[in-house]
């Protein structure tokens, strides 16, 4: 069965400092990859998503990065933190991209102090 | 552009009562709904989607959803609230105009009353 693990779970971090969310995917091969961010009292905001290795397309111009360098590893990264990158950041894959849905990790609750 | 509008950012209902929580989406193509439900501090479960098939869609944990082209909704339900039913529930669309991206509404909380 496929599996989707995403660590930390929680980081707290200081304002300037770099920032590496990793997120694998197991049971599958050439899974679609999204990185979704949420905001205290927001929804869901779509970050990047990867529909194969090295390709990266960016839905929210901002201070974070993504990259794909293994078929079923997706990084997010900053090289400088803002207060307001602090979120709930959550991983997600599927086939055929949406059309039998997501599934998501379990998140990282990431504060930036 | 697809968009799905979540009437009601928060919603109580006491144990044992009908739960009802709304989803109206915009596409111009046949679409894909789908209903997530996120726990505190959790990833977001799948609870039921459909997929052009049968127009009632019943999920996990009791939920179902119809999905009604003419009223361009999705609605959820159970017959009855449970306390383990309090999350947040996330109403999507995906269709061939997003390249099959979902799409999420704004979410609505559910809180349930003893």
């Amino acid at each position: 069965s496929q599996t989707i693990h995403q660590w930390p779970a929680t980081l707290v971090q200081p304002v300037g400092s770099p920032l590496s969310l990793e997120c694998t995917v197991e049971g599958t091969s050439n899974p679609n990859l999204y990185w979704y961010r949420q905001a205290a009292g927001r929804g869901l905001q779509l970050l990047f998503y990867s529909v194969g290795i090295g390709q990266i397309s960016s839905e929210v111009p901002q201070n974070l990065s993504a990259s794909r360098p293994q078929d079923r590893q997706f990084i997010l990264s900053s090289k400088k933190l803002l207060l307001s990158d602090s979120g709930f950041y959550l991983c997600a894959w599927s086939v055929q991209q949406g059309i039998y849905g997501y599934t998501f990790g379990s998140g990282t609750r990431l504060t930036v102090v | 552009a697809q968009s799905v509008t979540q009437l009601g950012s928060h919603v109580s209902v006491s144990e044992g009562a009908l739960v009802l929580l709304r989803c109206n989406y915009s596409s111009s193509v046949p679409p894909y709904l789908f209903w997530y439900v996120q726990y505190p501090n959790q990833g977001l479960q799948l609870l039921l989607k459909y997929t052009s098939a049968a127009t009632l869609v019943k999920g996990i944990n009791g939920f179902e959803a119809e999905f009604k082209k003419s009223e361009t909704s999705f609605h959820l339900t159970k017959p009855s609230a449970h306390m383990s039913d309090a999350a947040e529930y996330f109403c999507a669309v995906s269709d061939v105009d997003s390249s099959y991206k979902l799409i999420f509404g704004s979410g609505t909380r559910l809180l349930v009353r003893p």
